[in-house]
């Protein structure tokens, strides 16, 4: 059964501290996504990799926040140094991109991050 | 204003009732729509797409009217189970075509 791993599922670390979350794409799709969700914003998309290259990143900030794909079956995002209001869930999606149809994205099951 | 706008509910229905969500879109350029689902403390996960000319799956029926920028979910005799958050979904197919944009879901509470 395929499916999205994310590591760690919670995270409690004080103010100033880097975090650093892992994702496990599904074997073969080609394109990961990373969402931040509070109670106030919803589902917000961070950044956006295809083949590993990233597409949009417009979401994120950058002076704290980077995301990188090492490889195809790594996706990692970073936030540095971290504050309170980074405080969320973090998911990781991946999908199967053919050119322009949409197929379905799966979500790993996040990582609750607590920022003191 | 948000791309995706959904009234956040509660929505708290008996079991059996028919209950609808709506949601309001404002990319006019959007071309796929979804409903996905979210449990308490889960991922969500994809519950059906919505097409032009509408599509049903068992008890849940979604619309799209493009002219007005709505859509619409349906779920008839609502089960304990279907208890959940509903989120809208637009892919505005800019660049990316996978990229989505949620809007910030609607709680449905099935009673007994």
């Amino acid at each position: 059964d395929a499916r999205v791993t994310q590591t760690p599922r919670h995270k409690v670390t004080e103010m100033g501290q880097e975090v650093t979350m892992r994702c496990q794409p599904i074997l073969g799709h080609n394109t990961v996504f990373w969402y931040r969700q509070t109670m106030m914003q919803g589902l917000e998309l961070l950044a956006y990799f295809r083949n590993r290259a990233p597409l949009d990143d417009s979401g994120m900030p950058k002076d704290r926040f980077s995301a990188e794909m090492p490889d195809a079956t790594l996706a990692t995002l970073k936030i540095q140094p971290s504050e309170p209001r980074d405080s969320a869930v973090y998911f990781c999606a991946s999908g199967l991109a053919t050119g322009f149809s949409y197929n379905e994205q799966f979500f790993g099951p996040g990582t609750r991050l607590t920022v003191l | 204003r948000k791309e995706v706008e959904q009234d956040p509910g509660p929505f708290n229905v008996p079991e059996g009732a028919t209950v609808a969500f709506n949601c309001t879109y404002s990319n006019s350029a959007s071309q796929s729509f979804f409903w996905y689902r979210q449990d308490c403390r889960k991922e969500p996960k994809l519950l059906m797409s919505v097409y032009s000319s509408g599509n049903e799956d068992g008890r849940f029926t979604a619309q799209l009217n493009r002219a007005s920028q709505y859509i619409s979910l349906l779920i008839r005799d609502s089960k304990l189970s279907d208890s959940a958050t509903y989120l809208c979904v637009a892919n505005p197919l800019t660049g990316g075509g996978n990229k989505l944009t949620f809007g910030t879901g609607t709680q449905l509470k099935v009673e007994l």
